[in-house]
């Protein structure tokens, strides 16, 4: 059972380019969500999706998408990464909205 | 606005007990969340309530009063490997959580 995946699990990258952190659960989980966690923050919500098919914003959303064409994959991009962009990113699923959240092992990005 | 307060850090001693505490204040309440976090790592689930009272899961306790907005978690018998951070967030009237900063627990030998 592998749960949440999360690829690449760092990557440095140069301002401006475009970047997709790629997220894949194996747990039949309607709902998936992006977070980034920075020092001394709580967890922000970038981006969720309650269904396949579906997105809605979260707290922070400027400057990143999302697209959930299927149950499992939830893939993030960065269309033109800027320093701010800066932050352990993370995956999590639940079964539904209201479930618990299970997360993905993160993506660290530094963005110079 | 939506706010969730905790402590930055505590230290305590091995085989001791520790109450970490969490206040908040959210549009709407749906529940409450207890997570680990590990250095380095994801966070993991602890524990849920939605209702007053105190919830118990091996060494691990928590307590909710929603007219007081407040929550704590109790560890009991700590081992060296509780050494991590405590993260508590709040479902709001969306179902949306709002998470604390995290609470960096140092246990000494």
């Amino acid at each position: 059972i592998a749960g949440i995946t999360q690829a690449p699990t760092s990557q440095i990258l140069a301002a401006g380019r475009r970047m997709t952190l790629r997220c894949t659960q194996d747990m039949r989980h309607n709902a998936m969500y992006w977070y980034r966690q920075d020092l001394g923050l709580g967890l922000r919500l970038i981006h969720y999706s309650n269904t396949a098919g579906t997105t809605g914003k979260g707290e922070v959303p400027d400057g990143y998408s999302v697209s959930r064409a299927n149950t499992d994959d939830f893939p993030l991009t960065l269309a033109s990464a800027v320093p701010s962009q800066t932050s352990v990113y993370f995956c999590a699923s639940s079964e539904k909205g209201t479930d618990t959240q299970y997360f993905g092992p993160g993506t660290r990005l530094t963005v110079l | 606005g939506q706010n969730i307060d905790q402590p930055t850090e505590m230290t305590a001693t091995e085989g001791a007990i520790v109450q970490i505490n969490c206040t908040y204040q959210t549009s709407g309440f749906n529940g409450l969340f207890w997570y680990q976090q590990h250095a380095g790592e994801a966070p993991t689930f602890l524990s849920y309530n939605v209702l007053d009272g105190l919830e118990e899961k091996g060494r691990f306790s928590s307590f909710l009063s929603r007219s007081k907005g407040y929550s704590y978690l109790l560890l009991k018998e700590l081992q060296m490997k509780d050494s991590a951070s405590y993260l508590c967030a709040v479902a709001d009237s969306n179902y949306q959580l709002i998470w604390g900063a995290g609470t960096k627990l140092i246990i000494k030998p």
